[in-house]
């Protein structure tokens, strides 16, 4: 009964860095994405991707990068951590389709110094 | 493009009274709706959605909604709120065609006081 996973939960980068916010599903979906959650702005889209080797960018991509190559994980990378980068970080999925809900994790709380 | 506005940042509200959280959108077609709440260091969890039919809707935890075409909104509302319902409330709008990823509000936080 894992759904969405996301590891670590907690992580301080120094600037320059760089790091892999790992995100797993076990419900078999074919939609996953990732936002950014930041005070007052709500939740930003990063990447989605639509299904095994499809990704696209959201509202924010720069110095993110996605891949998918299954269907169960969808790792975030950070290529060169920078301060404004901090945020609480949640990956989410869902089965294909605009009227299916989505599925969070818990979050991954990212500083960097 | 579809969009979402959720006017108020903070709502305050002692527990037994009643709650509206308010909830406007923007797109040209049918929107499908939904509302999710993300209790303090959690993920978000559905409350309740709207795709098409009869325009007030029930969810979880006693929450309703009210879609109003011609006002574009989806308003959230509770009768009587509990203490554990303080949490932040985010409004989402999915496009019935195109995008496969709803768009969400910057969300709604509510205190509840004793």
């Amino acid at each position: 009964n894992a759904g969405v996973t996301q590891t670590p939960k907690f992580q301080v980068l120094k600037t320059g860095q760089s790091m892999t916010l790992q995100c797993a599903q076990d419900m078999n979906h074919e939609y996953m994405s990732w936002y950014r959650q930041d005070p007052g702005m709500g939740l930003r889209l990063i990447h989605y991707s639509v299904g095994a080797g499809i990704t696209d960018q959201g509202e924010v991509p720069n110095g993110y990068n996605v891949s998918r190559s299954t269907t169960e994980d969808f790792p975030l990378r950070l290529l060169s951590a920078a301060p404004s980068q901090t945020s609480v970080y949640f990956c989410a999925s869902s089965p294909a389709g605009a009227k299916n809900i989505q599925y969070f994790g818990a979050g991954t709380r990212l500083s960097v110094l | 493009a579809q969009s979402v506005t959720q006017p108020d940042i903070h709502i305050t509200v002692s527990e037994g009274a009643s709650l509206e959280l308010r909830c406007n959108y923007s797109y040209g077609a049918t929107p499908y709706l939904f509302w999710y709440v993300q209790s303090p260091g959690q993920g978000l969890q559905l409350l309740l959605k709207y795709f098409s039919g009869d325009t007030l809707v029930q969810g979880i935890k006693g929450f309703e909604a009210e879609f109003k075409r011609s006002q574009s909104s989806f308003n959230l509302r509770k009768p009587s709120v509990h203490w554990s319902d303080a949490a932040e409330y985010f409004c989402a709008v999915g496009a019935s065609g195109g995008s496969y990823i709803p768009t969400f509000g910057r969300g709604t936080s509510l205190i509840v006081h004793p």
